[in-house]
């Protein structure tokens, strides 16, 4: 059975910075991109980053490049995702996905329960 | 404002046949395989149709998806209480490319 569970979520300052993780378990790992999702409260639901299964291609959307890294560390099955300089619009639930057929593209088949940030002072 | 356009809100009663639709570009549906999720209350989404027209394992037959054109449609028959939840319909964008995701879909079962 697919798991994907993320930690590192909480509060945070404007301007601060914040990394979160996700542990995939119940299958290989290094087969599949995976992809971060974000959900601000009572909105709808926003691509955030992906990630190749090697690690080597990195996927942003132009609105957050720059702040915000994804990374994984396939000997850990763990993703990751820095996000710096956050600002209020950054507050959401963030999740972590993998996508169906191992490459980039395509549908999200599991999600995890996500982590929530909160961006305040 | 999102990038795929969705009716905000739907609803039936029990057992009645619903539509939701989804309406985009030659850049993003157009071009590409639509998918669903559905959201229940406090959950997190989870892939109801991929590919346009294909059930994961597990989800009811009762969900059906359909494309033509630049627009998509999710159907439910024989509607449930169990399926009020919040219905998103995604894609992939080639200016982006990346995934976009429709506004979403309040679905409730009066």
């Amino acid at each position: 059975e697919v798991q994907l569970l993320e930690s590192g979520g909480g509060l945070v300052q404007p301007g601060g910075s914040l990394r979160l993780s996700c542990a995939a378990s119940g299958f290989t790992f290094t087969n599949y991109a995976m992809s971060w999702v974000r959900q601000a409260l009572g909105r709808g639901l926003e691509w955030v980053s992906a990630i190749s299964g090697t690690g080597v291609s990195t996927y942003y959307p132009d609105s957050l490049k720059g702040r915000f890294t994804i990374s994984r560390d396939n000997s850990k099955n763990t993703l990751y995702l820095q996000m710096n300089s956050l600002t209020a619009e950054d507050t959401a639930i963030y999740y972590c996905a993998k996508f169906s057929d191992g490459y980039y593209y395509g549908a999200l088949a599991d999600w995890g329960q996500g982590a929530l940030v909160t961006v305040s002072s | 404002q999102s990038v795929l356009t969705q009716p905000p809100s739907a609803s039936g009663t029990p057992g009645q046949r619903v539509t939701i639709s989804c309406s985009g570009s030659s850049s993003n549906i157009g071009s590409n395989t639509v998918n669903w999720y559905q959201q229940l209350p406090g959950t997190a989404p989870k892939l109801l149709i991929y590919s346009n027209n294909q059930r994961p394992s597990g989800v009811p037959d009762r969900f059906s998806g359909s494309k033509s054109g630049t627009s998509a449609s999710l159907a439910i028959s024989g509607l449930q209480s169990e399926d009020e939840a919040d219905y998103y319909c995604a894609t992939w964008a080639d200016s982006l490319n990346g995934p976009v995701f429709g506004g979403g879909t309040k679905l409730t079962v009066l």
